[in-house]
């Protein structure tokens, strides 16, 4: 039982190149979601997604797309990175009710 | 101004010291967390409350709903409770999709 898997662990982009941050959980759990993590920050939400074939925007969605492509699945895509977006990116799910978060360990993005 | 704030920022014990990290939020919740983020990056979740007392081990998560404040205890702390502690809070239904909005964080140091 692997929980939440997330790939890469690490990148390094140049300023306007594209990536998919890929998640998958095998715990059945119906809610996904993407977080980012900065110095002096609480975690921030991007988006996150109810159930299959749905999403929400979070606090920060701004340069970010996100895809649930099944009940395991959720990606975030960065179609034309900046700066900005250096951060570390975790993504999480839960079951329905009354259930804390599993996280995933984190994609740590650098772009320069 | 964050929603949630967690003091102190950084915590330094020696072995075997009660430690305490408060957390305090400014709005109605449905359940507040509490969840650690070892050295390496990885986040797990130790305690999901909305009253009352929890106990896990040497850990105790404590809320007061009226005072809108919560504390994590640690007991005899040892070197490996070393790691970043993270208050969140879930505002609305804990159903699928409801958002939590997290702390800062307490950064603590356990020393041999």
């Amino acid at each position: 039982n692997a929980g939440v898997t997330q790939t890469p662990k690490f990148q390094v982009l140049k300023t306007g190149q594209s990536m998919t941050l890929q998640c998958a959980q095998d715990m059945n759990h119906n809610s996904m979601y993407w977080y980012r993590q900065d110095p002096g920050m609480g975690l921030r939400l991007i988006y996150y997604s109810a159930s299959e074939g749905t999403t929400d925007k979070g606090e920060v969605p701004n340069g970010y797309n996100v895809s649930r492509l099944n009940k395991r699945e959720f990606s975030l895509r960065l179609e034309s990175a900046a700066p900005s977006q250096t951060s570390v990116y975790f993504c999480a799910s839960r079951p329905p009710g009354y259930s804390p978060l599993h996280f995933g360990n984190g994609t740590r993005l650098t772009v320069t | 101004k964050n929603e949630v704030e967690q003091s102190p920022q950084n915590l330094t014990a020696q072995e075997g010291e009660f430690i305490t990290i408060n957390c305090s939020y400014s709005v109605g919740i449905s359940a507040l967390h509490w969840l650690q983020q070892h050295p390496g990056g990885g986040i797990v979740s130790l305690f999901m409350l909305s009253s009352g007392k929890k106990k896990h081990g040497r850990l105790i998560a404590t809320i007061n709903i009226q005072e809108k404040h919560s504390s994590l205890h640690i007991t005899a702390s040892h070197p490996r409770d070393s790691a970043v502690y993270i208050c969140a809070v879930g505002v609305g239904g804990e159903t699928s999709g409801s958002r939590l909005t997290f702390g800062e964080g307490t950064q603590l140091t356990v020393n041999p």
